[in-house]
């Protein structure tokens, strides 16, 4: 089974900080990630797939990067939008999540 | 519009069984393998069980293999999860989702006695 190991668990930022987010895979998944952004009482919602593409609406503050094993989620400047918990997905070979990433107000 | 609607969430006692539903609409169902995730209260997302377009690739989580059984009826834009021997832990909102990233609202589970 694939592992994803997310960091931190949370960060603490303020409205217009760089915030990036980082997942690990235990195992090579080539760019088969996603990352979710989900707030409370809700589904999670797409951000990234495809490690880099962005989904249809998505702000263009958020991008994501990496291959293989090491991933990243950036948020270029934090709107009050943003504070929420974030998750990345494995796909390669049916689905993993990692732990979750909380973004709380500073 | 792409809409996913889970239900038969309820109230059980350890040990009993339960039969969670998802009606698929919006989209071609048959085109895309579907999955249940979980999310117990306060914690975070769990895959548990995935299904191919066509039914012949079933895969689980090992915390629910042996008691989960996920199915799917093409013809009615449905998907499946034959919950049996549930236990505390299993207490969970339960997701259905399709690969394009489309989530349903949920469905609570408590198991509880």
């Amino acid at each position: 089974d694939i592992q994803m190991t997310q960091s931190p668990s949370t960060l603490s930022a303020s409205v217009g900080d760089r915030v990036t987010i980082t997942c690990r895979a235990s195992q090579n998944i080539s760019s088969w990630l996603a990352w979710y952004q989900q707030k409370p009482g809700k589904a999670p919602k797409l951000l990234i797939y495809k490690a880099s593409s962005l989904e249809s609406g998505v702000p263009s503050r958020f991008s994501g990067s990496g291959s293989g094993t090491e991933f990243t989620l950036t948020i270029s400047s934090l709107q009050p939008d943003d504070f929420a918990t974030y998750y990345c997905q494995q796909y390669n070979s049916w689905q993993t999540f990692g732990q979750g990433t909380k973004v709380e107000i500073k | 519009e792409v809409q996913l609607v889970e239900s038969g969430g309820d109230l059980v006692q350890p040990g009993r069984s339960l039969r969670l539903s998802c009606a698929a609409s919006g989209f071609t169902f048959d085109d895309y393998a579907m999955h249940w995730v979980r999310q117990a209260p306060g914690k975070g997302l769990e895959w548990i069980s995935g299904i191919s377009w066509n039914s012949d690739t079933v895969a689980y989580a090992d915390s629910v293999k042996g008691r989960f059984t996920i199915s799917r009826d093409n013809a009615k834009n449905s998907l499946y999860l034959q919950m049996n021997s549930l236990r505390a832990e299993d207490t969970a909102f339960y997701y259905c989702a399709n690969p394009a990233g489309y989530w349903g609202q949920g469905t609570l589970v408590t198991v509880s006695s």
